[in-house]
């Protein structure tokens, strides 16, 4: 059963450009979770995505940050006209069970994202 | 939404030691708390979850609860190198994880 997969797992960006992160969950896996972490800091939550829906999107900056989760294919996380600060590690989740039983997450390699 | 707060360390223990891991909470709806470790450049893992007061033993690992005094704990027992990594804590139940900072832990030979 394979993981979490996350593509790709580096990223160079130039300042303005658009970055697309793609991930696809475990099998069998219906919860997406998308994180990011800056460099020597910790874990932020961006957004919680089921098929089609975007459940919880409280962590996402107001503008240039999207996520999707299609009903055919992989969640996206899209950063429109990136800056210099959207450098990180940007982190995909899945689970098979969401609400207010989520407490295992299993977590792909992530996604490096360099803005130059 | 429910937040906690550790230590963000490094704590540095000798290889051997027991590592007290620690992480404090102000919501009293928190009632199961997670552990993840991450090693440095890695992605997050899950190695301890507790929902009840008292203690959960799982090998060398330890979860201690105490919603009394609103703290949860992780002790690693006969800490070794590989168990250098930053430990994560979150409070459930939630329908998303929020982390705390992270404890860096580092066990010198």
């Amino acid at each position: 059963n394979a993981g979490v997969m996350q593509n790709p797992r580096h990223l160079v960006r130039r300042r303005g450009q658009e970055a697309r992160l793609r991930c696809s969950p475990m099998k069998g896996h219906s919860h997406v979770y998308w994180y990011r972490q800056l460099p020597e800091e910790g874990l932020k939550f961006m957004v919680y995505l089921q098929k089609e829906n975007i459940i919880d999107e409280s962590g996402m900056p107001k503008e240039r940050f999207s996520a999707e989760f299609p009903k055919e294919g992989p969640s996206i996380l899209r950063i429109q006209q990136v800056v210099r600060g959207d450098s990180a590690a940007y982190f995909c989740a899945s689970s098979p069970r969401g609400g207010s039983d989520t407490g295992e997450l299993f977590f792909g390699e992530g996604s490096r994202l360099t803005v130059l | 939404q429910k937040e906690v707060e550790q230590n963000s360390g490094p704590l540095s223990v000798p290889e051997g030691a027991i590592a007290s891991l620690n992480c404090t909470y102000s919501d009293r709806g928190s009632q199961s708390f997670f552990w993840y470790r991450q090693y440095s450049g890695k992605s997050p893992e899950l190695i301890m979850s507790i929902y009840s007061n008292g203690d959960k033993e799982d090998g060398r690992f330890t979860a201690q609860l105490n919603k009394a005094s609103q703290y949860v704990s992780l002790l690693i027992r006969d800490s070794q190198p590989s168990d250098s990594a930053t430990y994560l804590c979150a409070p459930g139940p939630t329908d998303k994880l929020i982390f705390g900072t992270g404890t860096r832990l580092q066990v010198f030979p």
